[in-house]
């Protein structure tokens, strides 16, 4: 079974840092570009960063820029997200997303995980 | 403010059809492929449409996709009430700020 599974989530301050994980299973997982998507309590999706198969392609929303950073171990079949300068702003539910089944152009995320909670507050 | 704009909510009653447009621009839906996701409370967005009007497998065909310019819209028939809940547009974009947008989200509620 494909899956992803995000971890690392929790309460941080404002200032502080943070560092999500989501394990890829069932797939090559050196194969496919991810992603990581948020979405803030009551709020809509919000597109976080991409990074490409071999880590070639990093991508971040102007929101996070110069703050978050992603990368991937392929050899451990996990992705990253290192969360430096949090904000309450950055209060959300963290996904990991992929396009598997119809490839990169097609503007598909297939595979999603749970989900992993951030709150950042005093 | 989200780059492709959704209505906030629809609603129908069951058995009815209703559409839920997404609307955009050249730099995203106008060039790129829209996809359409569903998200059920407590739960992770779930892809309804790819490639603008393609349904994965397992997603009846009460759902239906179609784009025209810089505009997108998902189509509901036959309404159920297990179909309430949010549902966003998303697609590529050759802006500077962001690679990836997604629609507000429109709520569906099924009377």
């Amino acid at each position: 079974e494909v899956q992803l599974v995000e971890s690392g989530g929790g309460l941080v301050k404002p200032g502080g840092s943070l560092r999500l994980s989501c394990a890829a299973s069932g797939f090559t997982f050196s194969s496919y570009s991810m992603n990581w998507v948020r979405q803030a309590p009551g709020k809509g999706l919000e597109w976080v960063s991409s990074i490409s198969s071999s880590s070639s392609y990093i991508y971040y929303a102007d929101s996070v820029k110069g703050r978050f950073t992603i990368s991937r171990d392929n050899a451990k079949n996990s992705l990253y997200l290192q969360m430096n300068s949090l904000r309450a702003e950055d209060t959300a539910v963290y996904y990991c997303a992929t396009s598997y089944s119809y490839g990169l152009m097609s503007a598909a995320f297939d595979i999603w995980g749970q989900g992993t909670m951030v709150t950042v507050s005093s | 403010q989200s780059v492709l704009t959704q209505p906030p909510s629809v609603s129908a009653a069951p058995g009815q059809k209703v559409t839920i447009s997404c609307s955009g621009s050249s730099s995203n839906i106008g060039n790129n492929y829209v996809s359409w996701y569903q998200q059920l409370p407590g739960t992770a967005p779930k892809l309804l449409i790819y490639e603008n009007n393609k349904r994965p497998s397992g997603i009846p065909d009460r759902f239906s996709g179609s784009k025209s310019g810089t505009s997108a819209t998902l189509g509901i028939t036959g309404l159920q009430t297990g179909d309430e809940a949010d549902y966003y547009c998303g697609t590529w974009d050759s802006s500077l700020s962001a690679l990836w947008v997604f629609g507000g989200g429109t709520k569906l509620t099924v009377l």
